[in-house]
């Protein structure tokens, strides 16, 4: 089983951009898609990115997924930053016959 | 619309069973399989079992593995967890999501307390 490790928190200025990495422990980071969920306090999760780099119809095109396979991580990168994306965002990979997700990670836009 | 309602949730004593149900409505059921993912309170997200469209594969989080049963009932467009033996680090919301290209769509959550 591998690990997905996520930042524990990263904070921006509304308008900029920001960029949240997802390390993969152990096998190669492009062998299982990754997905990103994003959970505003008090709600389910949501779908933001899914099979690496595709958005789900509905979510802005201010996001967007990545692999990079020389430092074995995903990233989520949201440009434009508006403070409605304040929220924790989870990665998500698979594993043979199981499900991993990364720690999560605390957007907080000020 | 897709919708998922969990329901089932509540306290009960360690040792004890407790069932969960996810009620599925604006989707073909019998055609997705269907995961099981839990958040202990101010904690991450959980992944816990997943079960196949059809109820013949079935996974488990190894911290669940011989305690909690996921089962379907396509007839009724219902997703089951059986949780016996709940322990205290049970405790958690519980959300049933429906797979495709990912968990594309999540319930509201059942919340679960294990406390005597």
């Amino acid at each position: 089983n591998f690990m997905l490790t996520q930042p524990h928190s990263v904070s921006e200025s509304p308008g900029k951009t920001v960029t949240i990495s997802c390390t993969r422990s152990s096998g190669s980071i492009a062998s299982n898609y990754v997905q990103w969920y994003q959970q505003r306090p008090g709600s389910s999760p949501t779908t933001v990115i899914y099979e690496d780099n595709q958005r789900p119809s509905g979510v802005p095109d201010r996001f967007s997924g990545s692999i990079d396979s020389s430092s074995n991580s995903a990233s989520l990168t949201i440009s434009g930053l508006k403070t409605e994306d304040e929220a924790d965002y989870y990665c998500q990979s698979y594993d043979s016959s199981s499900v991993v997700f990364g720690g999560g990670t605390k957007l907080t836009v000020l | 619309q897709v919708q998922l309602v969990e329901s089932g949730g509540g306290v009960v004593q360690p040792g004890r069973s407790l069932r969960l149900s996810c009620a599925a409505s604006g989707f073909t059921f019998s055609s997705y399989g269907m995961h099981w993912v839990r958040q202990a309170p101010g904690k991450g997200l959980e992944w816990v079992a997943v079960i196949s469209y059809d109820g013949s594969n079935k996974y488990y989080a190894d911290s669940v593995k011989g305690r909690f049963t996921i089962s379907r009932d396509n007839s009724k467009n219902t997703l089951y967890l059986q949780m016996n033996s709940l322990r205290a680090e049970d405790t958690a919301v519980y959300y049933c999501a429906k797979e495709d290209t990912a968990m594309e769509n999540w319930g509201q959550g059942t919340l679960v307390t294990v406390s005597s």
